[in-house]
């Protein structure tokens, strides 16, 4: 069974600057995808990043960007000039290769990230 | 086009009781997830429906069951309720066709008093 580890119960970071999420996970899969979604207080789960574990190139999506490390298992989320809209519960998340139907994600416990003014 | 919504968005059960909660996809989506989300932890799987049937089911007991409508709306039902069923409880809707996008509803807030 796969797993997803986030270690850090919560972070915090001064507005423009740059933070950086961990994420560990364990499969014995060779393709797979990897996901941060952002959860706010509005409860909304909202798809920030996603990766393809076939590709060496990490995913970026504008300030959002992946270390992507395979043979570490380790799946980092960075976001660069953060903005008070990002504070929220940011969760990762682990999906096998798609069946026709679809699939099911794992996710961490999640970390709360505060962004301060 | 309309997101997943879910309903109700809010509900206080007895313990011993039984709850319906309700979720309509986006519309050409076919497949229905359901995840349960504990205070302060990560939601985790309960079930996965497509083209109406089940194609995957959790570590979750008998008390858990859900349905899947022609329409593709879906329906989650929890029997014989416990204190430690109060949680937000997640729909999520995709393609299907081997689709990695999930598109999550706002929840339904369930406590269990």
């Amino acid at each position: 069974a796969q797993t997803v580890t986030q270690s850090q119960p919560e972070m915090s970071v001064q507005e423009a600057e740059t933070v950086t999420l961990s994420c560990t996970y364990d499969t014995s899969e060779s393709n797979y995808y990897l996901f941060w979604y952002k959860q706010p207080p509005s409860r909304q789960m909202i798809l920030v990043i996603r990766q393809e574990a076939y590709k060496q190139q990490n995913a970026t999506e504008n300030r959002f960007s992946v270390n992507f490390q395979k043979a570490a298992k380790s799946f980092s989320l960075k976001i660069s000039d953060s903005q008070l809209g990002d504070t929220a519960m940011y969760f990762c998340a682990f999906m096998n290769f798609p069946q026709e139907y679809g699939n099911k994600l794992v996710f961490g416990a999640g970390t709360i990230l505060r962004v301060k003014s | 086009d309309a997101g997943v919504t879910q309903s109700p968005t809010h509900l206080i059960k007895t313990r011993g009781q039984q709850v319906t909660l309700r979720c309509s996809p986006i519309s050409g989506h076919k497949s229905v997830s359901w995840y349960q989300q504990v205070l302060g932890q990560g939601p985790q799987f309960i079930f996965q429906y497509y083209e109406k049937e089940e194609r995957g089911r959790g570590n979750f007991p008998d008390r858990f069951s859900a349905r899947q409508f022609p329409n593709y709306s879906s329906e989650l039902n929890v029997n014989a309720l416990l204190l430690g069923d109060s949680a937000l409880y997640l729909c999520a809707s995709s393609l299907g066709q081997g689709s990695t996008e999930a598109f999550f509803g706002q929840g339904t807030r369930l406590t269990v008093v």
